[in-house]
């Protein structure tokens, strides 16, 4: 079946870098797109990022554009976000979710997500 | 950029009673509409896409229907497992994909 596992999430001081990862398996992750979703305490969920299937397109929400770069490496069924200059919103559970096919849509799987805590 | 409503932002339902959560659109999305339910503590999950298809494994007491800017997510006969955080999110105009604030259904 489908998994998703992140990584890398932990406690960083504001300006601060972080870069998370997500390990897939079940699926043929070169089809598909990927994206990163977060969710700060309490609140919503926001997405953050997306990259098509072959990385050839990535966008970003203008909340983070600037500041992370998501990544993929389809040899090795991962994905990576980097974080730079991080401000407290940052502060989030951040998950990653893949989409239904290779190029934007819903998220039909997700992953169970790794807490950032950006604090002084 | 699109803005997604839902109302109300919490629901009070007795277990067997049939629940109705309202997602709005600040323009038409089509039918490029999703609805994810979310329990405390997990993920989210993936209910319905298309506004009306349901999810592999999804019971079919969750219906959606609606098009263009309203949309519906009906849980016919609430059992103690849908209590939860349902979400609505578009994916016709992108980016970005936008979300709902959610809709918490509680026990009454």
């Amino acid at each position: 079946q489908v998994q998703l596992v992140e990584s890398g999430g932990g406690v960083v001081q504001p300006g601060g870098s972080l870069r998370l990862s997500c390990v897939a398996s079940g699926f043929s992750f070169y089809m598909y797109g990927i994206d990163w979703v977060r969710q700060a305490p309490g609140k919503g969920l926001e997405w953050v990022a997306f990259i098509r299937s072959d990385g050839s397109t990535e966008y970003y929400a203008d909340s983070v554009k600037g500041r992370f770069t998501i990544a993929r490496d389809n040899s090795k069924n991962t994905l990576s976000l980097q974080m730079n200059s991080l401000r407290v919103e940052d502060t989030a559970v951040y998950y990653c979710a893949k989409d239904r096919g290779s190029f934007g849509a819903y998220f039909d799987s997700w992953g169970q997500g790794t807490l950032v805590t950006v604090s002084s | 950029e699109i803005v997604m409503t839902q109302s109300p932002a919490t629901l009070s339902v007795s277990p067997g009673e049939r629940a109705s959560l309202s997602c709005r659109a600040s323009q038409s999305v089509r039918s490029d509409l999703a609805w994810y339910q979310q329990k405390p503590g997990q993920a989210p999950r993936l209910l319905i896409y298309g506004a009306s298809t349901r999810a592999t494994g999804i019971p079919d007491r969750f219906s959606g229907s609606g098009s263009g800017t309203e949309f519906t997510l009906t849980i016919s006969s609430l059992q103690s497992e849908d209590f939860a955080v349902y979400y609505c999110q578009q994916y016709n105009n992108w980016p970005p994909w936008t979300f709902g604030q959610g809709t918490k259904v509680e026990i009454k």
